[in-house]
């Protein structure tokens, strides 16, 4: 059974800092790997969507990266500021067709101090 | 981009009465859409897969019977939590994945349910 787990639970940084957040999964075999915004009491906006063959995507001052065989990713986000403030949820999609889903995250709460 | 909208965004029910919640896929036509259910300061856990003119597929533990959806048309998928007890109260999020076939789920602003 896929897990999905992201360290740490929750961050609290002051303004400017560079941050890591991080994800991993137990089960490599995942068709691709989403990183996702959460703003409290709201849906998922979509930040950065990373292919099972491709090992990193940036925009802006997001960086994902992804390492299928050891089962992680990370979210670097540079220059941190307090509209990042929000939940940060990783998702892996696995199967194909009728079979394929989404696969959440436990969520980093990331709190940026102006 | 893709949008899809649910409605109602609010809704607050008496113990024993049903609740439909709506998804709509409003740019593009989804050949599937997704259920899930998030508690407080918890992730999203994925409850049906909704493919158009079948039936859902549930995941385990979830009740089919409590949780009736209805994939009727490609743009529009209904939730409804029959008989609410105030243990089903929780923040409905819906997903939708296009005609083709992309990797991408496009997420709905999610339903917020109490029930009393």
């Amino acid at each position: 059974k896929q897990e999905v787990t992201q360290i740490p639970a929750a961050l609290s940084v002051p303004e400017g800092e560079n941050l890591v957040l991080n994800c991993s999964f137990t089960d490599s075999a995942i068709y691709n790997l989403q990183w996702f915004r959460q703003d409290p009491g709201k849906g998922l906006t979509s930040l950065l969507l990373i292919q099972s063959s491709q090992r990193e995507q940036t925009s802006g001052r997001l960086n994902a990266s992804l390492d299928k065989s050891s089962g992680r990713s990370t979210l670097y986000i540079a220059a941190s500021q307090p509209g990042d403030s929000a939940t940060y949820l990783c998702a892996v999609t696995r199967g194909t067709g009728r079979t394929y889903k989404y696969i959440f995250g436990t969520g980093t709460r990331l709190k940026v101090l102006a | 981009g893709a949008v899809v909208s649910q409605h109602p965004s609010r809704v607050i029910c008496k113990s024993g009465t049903s609740v439909k919640i709506e998804c709509r896929s409003l740019d593009f036509q989804a050949t599937t859409m997704f259920w899930y259910r998030q508690f407080p300061k918890q992730s999203l856990m994925l409850m049906a897969t909704s493919n158009e003119g079948s039936k859902a597929t549930y995941e385990q533990g979830v009740e089919k019977d409590k949780f009736l959806i209805n994939h009727a048309s490609l743009t529009l998928s209904t939730l409804t939590v029959t008989s609410a007890h105030p243990e089903d109260s929780s923040f409905y999020i819906c997903s939708a994945r296009g005609m083709l076939g992309t990797d991408t789920q496009y997420f709905g602003p999610g339903t917020r349910l109490t029930v009393l």
